[in-house]
């Protein structure tokens, strides 16, 4: 069984610190992509990362997905209280559309 | 920017009631799928669908479940005889190109199985 693991569960932080939320397994996915989502809300996507080594940036955010193509890290700079909300990994392992979702981090940014 | 819209948003059935959940994908879309996610747990993948045919789906997509893409534009998904355990969030899903290019989600229908 396929899994993926989120780390930390939950990070409360201060507005203008940096944080690196983590996305680990012990299987390859062709790739990876990292969702936001809002209560009651279905996940959006930020970013895929296809490439082993790949690191994409979208603003403050910025994604890396691991060399053997099995982790991924999203490190946010200067977070702010419009960050807050709930990030999720999702990996495919094969190309199918059959989404491993991680079991989320909870993010808190304090103004 | 286009959306997938599911509804009803919110359906509440009593168990062993047939339910019909309904998806409208982005329009130039060619995979569709359903995933769910029971309260307080992971978003579970269901079934991928592409070509009018089931593409994958998993242990949880049991006898009970089918989809279906009656028209060029609704994609969805039946349960047959509702649990208690269906209760969850169902969401419907499109893309483009397959997986490595992500995926657009719906809102979701919120089953409640009373």
């Amino acid at each position: 069984t396929q899994l993926l693991e989120q780390s930390p569960q939950f990070l409360s932080i201060q507005e203008g610190e940096n944080l690196t939320v983590y996305c680990n397994s012990s299987s390859v996915f062709s790739s990876l992509q990292w969702y936001r989502q809002e209560p009651g809300e279905g996940p959006v996507l930020l970013v895929t990362v296809v490439t082993g080594g790949e690191v994409k940036k979208l603003k403050r955010l910025t994604f890396q997905f691991g060399d053997a193509r099995k982790d991924s890290s999203l490190h946010i700079t200067a977070a702010q209280p419009g960050d807050t909300g709930l990030y999720l990994c999702a990996g495919d392992s094969s190309n199918t559309g059959k989404l491993i979702f991680g079991q989320g981090t909870t993010l808190q940014v304090k103004p | 920017e286009p959306e997938v819209t599911q509804t009803p948003s919110h359906q509440v059935t009593q168990m062993g009631q047939e339910v019909i959940l309904r998806c409208v994908p982005i329009s130039n879309h060619l995979y569709f799928y359903w995933y769910r996610q029971i309260l307080g747990q992971k978003v579970e993948f269901l079934v991928s669908f592409y070509n009018n045919e089931i593409s994958e789906k998993s242990e949880i997509f049991d006898d009970q479940f089918s989809v279906e893409r009656p028209d060029g534009s609704n994609f969805t998904l039946k349960i047959r005889s509702t649990k208690l355990e269906d209760s969850a969030m169902y969401f419907c899903a499109s893309s483009g190109q397959g997986g490595n290019y992500g995926y657009t989600f719906g809102s979701g229908t919120r089953l409640t199985v009373v």
